[in-house]
Formats: C-alpha cells, sequence, structure tokens
C-alpha cells in the first residue's frame, strides 16, 4: 500500500523560499503523477501543482511565477520549492499522488505546517 | 479556470438523518471527472467518491455521489457520529485542478 511521507521547514521569514520533500513507499514512482496542495489555517484546499516521474510538470496559474516542483527517481521523491513567501503563503502543504492525468488525489501525506512570520 | 460553489456552508444534523451537500461548477465538468474528499480537524483529506458516482476502496454505502455537467451532489444516507466532518468537492476533468470552499456537516 503506498505511503507518502513529507517534511521541511516549518518557518520562515519573508521572501525566503519554502522547501518541502515528499518520499513515496510502497509503490513504483513510475507511472503516476505527484501533486502538492495547500491549506491556509481554518479555510480551503488550493492545488499548487503537478510533475510526472519524467519531469512534466503543471502549475496553477495563480503560482507558477514562483513555484518549482522537481522529481528524484533514484529516490522515490518530489519537492515542492515557493519563492518569495509572504505570510499569505502561510498553510498547512500536503503532497498526494494522482494515478492518472485524469484523476482524484489519492492517497494524500500528513501534511506540514508552514508558517511565515518576520 | 472552473470555479466550484458548495452549498450549504454549513449542514446542522443529528445522527441518523440525511445529508445532502451540492456542488456547482461554473463550467462543465469535462466526463463527470469530479471528487469528493472528507476532512476531519488535524487530518488530511480522504477521498469518498470519484467519477461523480464512485466510491472510493473502503467508503461504506451510505455515501453517494450524483451528477453530471455543472450540478453534484454527495448524499450521506444515514448519518454516523464519524460522519460529522468538512466536505470537498474537487474536478480533476481541466487544468488547473480546483476545489471548492467546503461544506461543514456539524452535530445539531
Amino acid at each position: 500500500q503506498v505511503q507518502l511521507q513529507q517534511w521541511g521547514a516549518g518557518l520562515l521569514k519573508p521572501s525566503e523560499t519554502l522547501s518541502l520533500t515528499c518520499a513515496v513507499y510502497g509503490e513504483s514512482f513510475s507511472s503516476f503523477y505527484w501533486s502538492w496542495i495547500r491549506q491556509p489555517p481554518g479555510m480551503g484546499l488550493e492545488w499548487i501543482g503537478e510533475i510526472n516521474y519524467n519531469g512534466g510538470t503543471n502549475y496553477n496559474p495563480s503560482l507558477k511565477s514562483r513555484v518549482t516542483i522537481s522529481v528524484d527517481t533514484s529516490k522515490n521523491q518530489f519537492s515542492l520549492k515557493l519563492r518569495s513567501v509572504t505570510a499569505a503563503d502561510t498553510a498547512i502543504y500536503y503532497c498526494a499522488r494522482l494515478p492518472s492525468w485524469y484523476s482524484w488525489f489519492d492517497p494524500w501525506g500528513q501534511g506540514t505546517l508552514v508558517i511565515v512570520s518576520s | 479556470e472552473n470555479v466550484l460553489t458548495q452549498s450549504p456552508d454549513t449542514l446542522s444534523l443529528s445522527p441518523g438523518e440525511r445529508a445532502t451537500l451540492s456542488c456547482r461548477a461554473s463550467q462543465s465538468v469535462t466526463s463527470s471527472y469530479l471528487a469528493w474528499y472528507q476532512q476531519k480537524p488535524g487530518q488530511a483529506p480522504r477521498p469518498l467518491i470519484y467519477g461523480a458516482s464512485s466510491r472510493a476502496t473502503g467508503i461504506p454505502d451510505r455515501f453517494s455521489g450524483s451528477g453530471s455537467g455543472t450540478d453534484f451532489t454527495l448524499t450521506i444516507s444515514r448519518l454516523e457520529p464519524e460522519d460529522f466532518a468538512v466536505y470537498y468537492c474537487q474536478q480533476y476533468g481541466s487544468s488547473p485542478r480546483t476545489f471548492g470552499q467546503g461544506t461543514k456537516v456539524e452535530i445539531k
């Protein structure tokens, strides 16, 4: 059964770069899409972007200028970088799998709370 | 972008009652590529329904989904204590992938 485990820095200052990594266990990394989603405290969900095992990416236009998602197939990991963060980027960040492009998110990682504060 | 609007924002019901949640899309959802998720406090969302009406693995049959085009519904036939949570719809037929704002089902 596939499991996603994520980690990264939880406290950032404005203008810094958010960096999170998600490791995939129990399943081949190939043939799937891997995604990041975020949720500001007490609010709804926002899709950030996704990557396939070949490195092809698709980003939310609202964040595209600041986001990079990358993959390391040798480690079965994928990563998120979000540049020039502000307080508006404070959120719980989740990684998730997409079995195909036309697919729902399943499963999800445990979530990482990232706070941006001076 | 396909904007999803859920209603109501909050649903106050008692255990055993029927819950009906609505999700309306600003554009037709391609091939009914719509999912529903349940989220409890401190937990990641859990998929309930995909393809508008198919239950995800392990989801009890009191959960059902219906709809097509721009109007979708999640029904919980008889609320169990563990069903009180926030529910989100999400479309995956077009990019960017979008979520509704959520409906909170609370105990009356």
